[in-house]
């Protein structure tokens, strides 16, 4: 059992340009999370979704979109990237019985 | 909205020795879950230990403890006889029992140890 997946590791990106990180859980949690970590600030929600075919904001939610059409997977896009998106993003899973957040590995993300 | 804080930016231990690292936070709910995470320099997050907040008990998880106190809203994490694999940033967390059930962190506190 593999967990919670993240795709790429790590991403330079220009300005301007459009991203999308991946994030795949087989763990079958039905609520699912967007963190970004940032020096200082620890992490901070920006877009969850608690079941298939639903999605919330978070603390941060500007800039990102989401979509969950299925239990697995849940990608985050950046439609066009600026620099205060550099950060490392992490994606995470919850449910039955504990409700326990388990996390992915993370994507480091640079936009330049 | 809740909020963690925690006040110790660094923190340093000898090998063996124990050590504790201070969270509070701020609610006004009294269902709730506070949970330790630990991120070594590997960047994954690992969860160290949760209390469920209408559990009096202390939560422990072999050489991790807490002292959990929810009038004060003060939620320590105990670590005994601390190894270099302790080495880490370790988050606190909260969670409501409701809703869309996110994590609140704090800002973390990065664990030396010392040989």
């Amino acid at each position: 059992i593999a967990g919670i997946t993240q795709a790429p590791t790590s991403q330079i990106l220009a300005a301007g340009r459009r991203m999308t990180l991946r994030c795949t859980q087989d763990m079958r949690h039905n609520a699912m999370y967007w963190y970004r970590q940032d020096l200082g600030l620890g992490l901070r929600l920006i877009h969850y979704s608690n079941t298939a075919g639903t999605t919330g904001k978070g603390e941060v939610p500007d800039g990102y979109s989401v979509s969950r059409a299925n239990t697995d997977d849940f990608p985050l896009t950046l439609a066009s990237a600026v620099p205060s998106q550099t950060s490392v993003y992490f994606c995470a899973s919850s449910g039955y019985p504990t409700d326990t957040q388990y996390f992915g590995p993370g994507t480091r993300l640079t936009v330049l | 909205a809740q909020t963690v804080t925690q006040s110790q930016p660094e923190m340093s231990v000898q090998e063996a020795e124990t050590v504790t690292l201070s969270c509070t936070y701020d609610t006004s709910e009294s269902d709730y879950y506070l949970f330790w995470y630990k991120q070594p320099p590997s960047r994954q997050m690992i969860l160290v230990i949760r209390q469920e907040a209408y559990k009096q008990q202390n939560a422990t998880e072999n050489r991790f403890s807490v002292n959990f106190q929810k009038a004060a809203k003060s939620f320590s994490l105990k670590i005994s006889d601390s190894q270099l694999g302790d080495a880490a940033m370790y988050f606190c967390a909260y969670r409501n029992n409701f809703g869309n059930e996110k994590l609140t962190f704090g800002t973390g506190t990065r664990l030396t140890i010392i040989p």
